[in-house]
């Protein structure tokens, strides 16, 4: 059963390009999170998802930032016109359902560096 | 939102020593688990604890969840211990909010 992937690992951008972050959860997992790491700091929610459904967005910056999990395929979340300050590790980790009573799994992160 | 706050924020250990590591948050909670990230960036689940003491190999946790604590004991440290080990608090509806981890550093 292989666990949360994530691709890319290393993403680099020049400001103003759009980045796309990939996140297929574990098999038979139906909600998926994203979180934001800075150097040095913890992890920051962004946005929790469900199949085809939006569940919590309240971390998520107003602009520039979406979040999808479509019926097929895997979690994307993009970031439109990047600047330096997007520049961090983001995480995907994933849950069976009823995620509130459920252990989290997370990816190996992908490090967006913005030049 | 519920506040997550862990201590000591650094912890320097010599190998073979015990430490306990603290974890308290603000509101009642359905879930609560600890993971540690190791110096390569990998989050690894160490504890799915809402409540009660779990033990696996040379680490064990305790959640009170009645007081809003919970504890995460390493015994024994191994310089593979070192790392930083995050409190991850969840809600009735499935949100994660972390807490600022405490970094472990285990000294040969």
């Amino acid at each position: 059963n292989a666990g949360v992937m994530q691709n890319p690992r290393h993403l680099v951008r020049r400001r103003g390009q759009e980045a796309r972050l990939r996140c297929s959860p574990m098999k038979g997992h139906s909600h998926v999170y994203w979180y934001r790491q800075l150097p040095e700091e913890g992890l920051k929610f962004m946005v929790y998802l469900q199949k085809e459904n939006i569940i919590d967005e309240s971390g998520m910056p107003k602009e520039r930032f979406s979040a999808e999990f479509p019926k097929e395929g895997p979690s994307i979340l993009r970031i439109q016109q990047v600047v330096r300050g997007d520049s961090a590790a983001y995480f995907c980790a994933s849950s069976p359902e009823g995620a509130a009573n459920e252990k989290l799994f997370f990816g190996s992160g992908t490090q967006l560096s913005v030049l | 939102g519920i506040q997550v706050e862990q201590s000591p924020p650094d912890l320097i250990l010599q190998e073979g020593a015990n430490s306990t590591l603290r974890c308290n948050f603000s509101d009642s909670v359905n879930n609560l688990q600890w993971f540690h990230q190791n110096p390569w960036g990998q989050l690894i689940n160490l504890f799915y604890i809402p409540s009660g003491t779990k033990q696996n190999g040379r680490l064990s946790a305790t959640t009170v969840a009645t007081e809003r604590y919970s504890l995460l004991y390493i015994s024994s440290s191994q310089t593979t211990d070192s790392g930083v080990y995050f409190c991850a608090v969840g809600n009735s509806w499935g949100k994660f909010q972390f807490g600022a981890g405490t970094q472990v550093v285990v000294t040969p």
